[in-house]
């Protein structure tokens, strides 16, 4: 049952450095998300895709590069890393999102530091 | 656009005490609407979901009701365990929001022995 796997689960990048998170699921979903999370921010989306092909933006895209290649994954690029992309990332999926009550299943998160 | 707000935190309390956490949202059209759990560590896992209004979810003991009346899901426990310790995240989706999930900020419960 590994549903949401994220690697890497932990990560220091130096500033302008570039990275790729890596996110797969077993559920033959076709949604598939990235959120940041930040304190006292809650969850925001960064990119999602509604199926393999198709990627769109969400709220905090900047910075960050995305493409869905095959159903089962969905990785995250940081093109140049910044400070400001030090958070923690939780990639998400789902049948369609979370429409008519559809449960979005998340990944375990993956922590990254920017120096 | 649509949004949720929750109460802040965090919130103390001791065992066996009753717990609410208060979320409100603005959304057009008919959202669904969800708590996520996420305990220290981890990532977010589902609590409970409603889907229409007057629908009722619940869960390990926690319960919250949609009232579209008053544009809230508040989550309650009667009596709750060092075990729920956690960060609270109420959150909806809608067809507008291309069935992604719009998240509270989150509140964090810690409960005392």
């Amino acid at each position: 049952n590994a549903g949401v796997t994220q690697t890497p689960k932990f990560q220091v990048l130096k500033t302008g450095q570039s990275m790729t998170l890596q996110c797969a699921q077993d559920m033959n979903h076709e949604y598939m998300s990235w959120y940041r999370q930040d304190p006292g921010m809650g969850l925001r989306l960064i990119h999602y895709s509604v199926g393999a092909g198709i990627t769109d933006q969400g709220e905090v895209p900047n910075g960050y590069n995305v493409s869905r290649s095959t159903t089962e994954d969905f990785p995250l690029r940081l093109l140049s890393a910044a400070p400001s992309q030090t958070s923690v990332y939780f990639c998400a999926s789902s049948y369609s999102g979370g429409r008519s009550g559809n449960t979005i299943y998340f990944g375990e998160g993956s922590w990254l530091t920017v120096v | 656009g649509d949004s949720v707000t929750q109460m802040e935190g965090p919130v103390t309390l001791s065992e066996e005490a009753f717990l609410t956490i208060n979320c409100t949202y603005t959304a057009t059209g008919y959202p669904s609407l969800f708590w996520y759990v996420q305990y220290p560590g981890e990532g977010l896992q589902l609590l409970l979901k409603a889907t229409k209004a007057d629908d009722k979810g619940s869960n390990k003991g926690f319960e919250a009701t949609y009232r579209k009346e008053t544009t809230s899901f508040h989550l309650e426990k009667g009596s709750v365990q060092v075990s729920d310790s956690a960060v609270y995240f109420c959150a909806l989706s809608t067809g507008g929001s291309q069935g992604n999930l719009i998240f509270g900020k989150g509140t964090k419960l810690s409960v005392k022995p």
